[in-house]
């Protein structure tokens, strides 16, 4: 299995500012992706962050909002810029584990905007 | 991209019931993993079973890909087991699925009482 953290693990932020959301794997992975969970939603896919190369969006979400780092193979990093309430989510960061089938998700960080 | 279905939306046992719940998806895939997501947020991996069953303690899962449904069954239900139980697949990219991503229902609430 894959052991993810991610950073803060909670925060309410003011409407207009913008928060990075932390998230370190305890093993080297080609994919990380990151998602979203609206109140009493499903998870939505954000982004696919491949390190060495651009983050790939998915239809609804884009770079200006949403920016991601990919540093190295047990790293990346999401910023959600500008904040309004309707970002008040949980975001989890999700690798592939070493079978390279199972997937995993981090703890994920809650995000309230007021 | 595919399109998962779970039923039912809610569920309410008594301690010590038993239960079965479902997943249809509209396509061929690759992946198929069962999870729990508790209270405070976090998702557990119970299950990854593209085909077959498998057993794990009191739950179950059995799927039938070339029905394209799986069943997660759980036995002698306890209060712990109360939360959300999503149902995710991996598409095939060359069925218009993005790589790696997982699709999910919209899950089902399981309440148990005392």
């Amino acid at each position: 299995s894959a052991v993810i953290s991610q950073k803060p693990s909670r925060d309410i932020c003011q409407r207009g500012t913008s928060l990075t959301i932390q998230c370190q794997v305890d093993s080297q992975v080609t994919m990380m992706f990151w998602y979203r969970q609206q109140p009493g939603q499903s998870l939505t896919l954000i982004a696919t962050a491949n390190q060495g190369s651009e983050a790939t969006y998915e239809s609804g979400f884009v770079i200006d909002k949403f920016p991601i780092s990919r540093p190295n193979l047990t790293f990346s990093t999401l910023t959600v810029s500008n904040m309004s309430p309707e970002d008040s989510s949980i975001y989890l960061c999700s690798v592939v584990g070493p079978s390279s089938y199972e997937q995993y998700f981090g703890p994920g960080t809650r995000l309230t905007v007021t | 991209g595919i399109q998962v279905e779970q039923s039912p939306p809610d569920l309410i046992l008594q301690e010590g019931a038993n239960s079965t719940l479902r997943c249809n998806f509209s396509d061929s895939v690759n992946n198929l993993q069962w999870f729990h997501q508790n209270p405070w947020g976090q998702l557990i991996n119970l299950f990854y079973i593209p085909s077959g069953t498998k057993q794990n303690g009191r739950l179950s899962a059995t799927t039938v890909a070339t029905e394209r449904y799986s069943l997660l069954y759980i036995s002698s239900s306890q209060t712990t087991d109360s939360g959300v139980y999503f149902c995710a697949v991996k598409g095939r990219p060359d069925r218009g699925s993005t790589l790696g991503r997982l699709y999910f229902g919209r899950g089902t609430q399981l309440t148990v009482w005392p």
